[in-house]
């Protein structure tokens, strides 16, 4: 079966840095998401992986390794605004989306 | 960027009522569009995947006589709860592609229709 492990929640502190990590395991690969998702609210896009290595856009980092089936996310200078579900997603073979069930981050000052 | 809007944001109904929600691209052209269920607290669960002109695809255990689809315009996706139930109520979220799911071409979302059944 198709399965995204992420952790489901984590604390960290205003102004930190903070790693969400994401392992997958699908029927094939054609590129990894990260979505922000406020509660109440739609997902948000933060970033696209389809090869290995680090795209860095702004406070926000996001880390592949096809090899092993694994990516994160990395959050610097974390903001209370922050505070949010963060959701990796991948697409299969088919081009299908195959979502994990989140991380909830929360923020404290 | 592109924008998504659904119609109406929030719902409530009687059970035994049909309620439709719409969802449009608003500045590009989404070839394929996806409906998803998002439950409190839980991931988001994908429902159909529509392209345009042509019928939805459901996913296993979404009843399609139940969630009707319609995609009959590159800018339009209807879906249509039939007969809600208490059950139904959900927070239920559409996104567009431009593109039939390859590459980078992301999905952007809709803002979520709230339905409460009553």
């Amino acid at each position: 079966g198709q399965n995204i492990d992420q952790p489901t929640e984590m604390t960290a502190t205003e102004g930190a840095i903070v790693q969400i990590n994401c392992t997958y395991q699908t029927s094939g690969f054609n590129g990894l998401f990260w979505y922000q998702q406020h509660a109440g609210e739609a997902p948000t896009f933060l970033s696209y992986n389809v090869l290995d290595g680090l795209e860095e856009k702004g406070r926000f980092s996001s880390f592949l390794s096809r090899s092993k089936g694994y990516s994160y996310l990395l959050l610097k200078e974390l903001q209370m605004k922050d505070s949010a579900s963060y959701l990796c997603a991948v697409k299969d073979s088919n081009y299908q989306l195959i979502w994990g069930a989140g991380t909830k981050l929360i923020i404290k000052p | 960027g592109a924008v998504v809007s659904q119609h109406p944001s929030w719902v409530i109904c009687k059970s035994g009522t049909s309620v439709k929600i719409e969802c449009r691209s608003l500045d590009f052209q989404a070839t394929t569009m996806f409906w998803y269920r998002q439950f409190p607290k839980q991931s988001l669960m994908l429902m159909a995947t529509s392209n345009e002109g042509s019928k939805a695809t459901y996913e296993q255990g979404v009843e399609k006589d139940k969630f009707l689809i319609n995609h009959a315009s590159l800018t339009l996706s209807t879906l249509t709860v039939t007969s809600a139930h208490p059950e139904d109520s959900s927070f239920y979220i559409c996104s567009a592609s431009s593109g039939r799911g390859s590459g980078s071409n992301e999905q952007f979302f809709g803002p979520g229709t709230r339905l409460t059944v009553l």
